[in-house]
């Protein structure tokens, strides 16, 4: 929904290599997010993006990193990958009034 | 900063009985609040939201919240629940500008619908 897609759907990693996902929006918004999800914690908010180039910590954000050359690109990389950051991960976008729109998530599996 | 407390991890009903998912807000400026819906091996959709007007929401598959500001409240209800019902409910508060649009959720419920 709201043409927001992220890739790899799916990936399984070892730990200590570099990993980054994608998030790609056809709609031009200008706010972006990553979250992480896990069994009973919820969405948490890794990081953010209010513009091209401007991006903002979210309350989870240790060992991640993100960047933002386009309107339409949001990308999240892992520098070096560890077991805690094995998790499903969604990306969305706002489009008014706060409401929040998801991608279909990234499985990622870190060994 | 703002927190959101749902206060039921897991809900087992049985088909064509009523639900009620709980949530707390906590927020000491004016709030929008949501709910969404997961489910299995899929994204997040949204149900419905509260952002001004009547405390009474409607949203999508017959289900409905009610904003209770002196409760802090926003529990969501359906009257007779289907099978199909069965995903986890995720409740989310968002402040008014100044905030990046950011969301705060809860933690889940899963809604269990047996035969």
């Amino acid at each position: 929904d709201a043409g927001i897609t992220q890739s790899p759907r799916h990936k399984v990693t070892e730990t200590g290599t570099p990993v980054t996902l994608r998030c790609h929006q056809t709609e031009n918004h200008r706010y972006m997010y990553w979250y992480r999800q896990d069994p009973g914690h919820g969405l948490r908010l890794i990081h953010y993006s209010y513009g091209v180039k401007d991006t903002d910590k979210g309350e989870v954000s240790d060992g991640y990193s993100v960047s933002r050359s386009k309107t339409e690109d949001f990308l999240l990389t892992l520098e070096s990958a560890t077991s805690s950051q094995t998790s499903v991960y969604f990306c969305a976008i706002t489009r008014t009034g706060n409401e929040q729109f998801f991608g279909p998530g990234t499985r990622l599996t870190v060994l | 900063a703002q927190s959101v407390t749902q206060l039921d991890s897991q809900v087992p009903v049985f088909e064509e009985a009523p639900v009620e998912l709980r949530c707390n807000y906590s927020s000491s400026v004016s709030v929008y609040l949501f709910w969404y819906v997961q489910y299995p091996n899929q994204g997040l959709q949204l149900l419905l939201k509260y952002l001004s007007g009547s405390t009474l929401v409607k949203g999508i598959n017959g289900f409905e919240a009610e904003f209770n500001k002196s409760q802090t409240s926003f529990h969501l209800r359906k009257p007779s629940v289907h099978i199909s019902d069965t995903a986890e409910y995720f409740c989310a508060s968002g402040g008014s500008g100044g905030s990046n649009y950011k969301l705060t959720f809860g933690k889940g419920t899963l809604l269990t619908v047996n035969p």
